[in-house]
C-alpha cells in the first residue's frame, strides 16, 4: 500500500518567515494529494490541494509543489503569521471506486513565535 | 457553509460495551468516511461507503466494526464490543468525489 513519509515533525518559525512541509509517497498511481490543517482539538481542514497533472499551485499566502517523478510534494507558507500556528498533514491518494482514500503523513506541528 | 456535524462530542465507555459513533454528513455528498485519529499520532483511515455499501476498508476495519446509513442523512459507526486500544477521536468525512470535509470529531474514551 501507499507510504507517506513527511519532515519535520516540528518547524518552529518566526512571524513573518517562511515554512516548508515536505513530504514523499512510495505509490506512482497515487494521483491526488490534499493538505489539510488541523489546530488542537479540532477537525482537519482542507486548505489546499493538487492534482498530478500540475505541478504547482498556489492561493494567496499557502503554495503546493509536485515532483512526480521524485514522488514527493512540499507545502510553503509564506509571511507566516501565529494563526498559522497547527499541525499540517499532507495525504496521498488515488482513485478507488470513484472516491480518493488518503494515506496521511505523520504532521508537522507549526509553530510561528510572535 | 454546510459543514459534516458528529455526536456525541465525547463518549465515555467501559471495555466490552457497543458503541455508535453518528454523523449527518454534507447534504448533496454521496462518499462517507470514518477515520480515526490516537491522540498525537496521524489520521488513518477506517472506511468509505458510496450507494449504500463498503467501498473499500482498512485493515483496522475488522469485524468489531460496522457502519449504516439508516435514513437519508445519518450515517453511523459501530463498535461491537470496545477495547481499550479503541480509544482515540473518530472522524467523519464526506465528499462529492473530490476533497473530503471533516466533521468535528468524537473523542472515544474506553476504561
Amino acid at each position: 500500500g501507499e507510504n507517506v513519509e513527511q519532515h519535520p515533525s516540528t518547524l518552529s518559525v518566526q512571524e513573518g518567515d517562511s515554512a516548508v512541509i515536505k513530504c514523499t509517497y512510495s505509490d506512482s498511481a497515487s494521483n491526488y494529494f490534499p493538505w489539510y490543517k488541523q489546530e488542537l482539538g479540532k477537525r482537519p481542514q482542507l486548505i489546499i490541494d493538487i492534482r498530478s497533472n500540475v505541478g504547482e499551485k498556489k492561493d494567496q499566502r499557502i503554495a503546493v509543489t509536485l515532483n512526480k517523478t521524485a514522488k514527493h510534494f512540499s507545502l510553503h507558507i509564506t509571511e507566516t503569521q501565529p494563526e498559522d500556528s497547527a499541525v499540517y498533514f499532507c495525504a496521498a491518494s488515488k482513485e478507488s471506486g470513484g472516491s480518493y482514500i488518503p494515506t496521511f503523513g505523520r504532521g508537522t506541528s507549526l509553530i510561528v513565535h510572535p | 457553509e454546510p459543514e459534516v456535524t458528529q455526536t456525541p462530542s465525547h463518549q465515555v465507555t467501559q471495555m466490552g460495551q457497543e458503541v455508535i459513533l453518528r454523523c449527518v454528513p454534507i447534504s448533496n455528498h454521496l462518499y462517507f468516511y470514518w477515520y480515526r485519529q490516537i491522540l498525537g499520532q496521524k489520521v488513518e483511515f477506517l472506511v468509505s461507503f458510496y450507494n449504500n455499501e463498503i467501498s473499500e476498508k482498512s485493515e483496522i476495519f475488522d469485524d468489531q466494526f460496522s457502519v449504516e446509513r439508516p435514513d437519508g442523512s445519518n450515517f453511523t459507526l459501530k463498535i461491537r464490543s470496545t477495547k481499550l486500544e479503541d480509544s482515540a477521536m473518530y472522524f467523519c468525512a464526506s465528499s462529492d468525489g473530490g476533497p473530503q470535509y471533516f466533521g468535528p470529531g468524537t473523542r472515544l474514551t474506553v476504561t
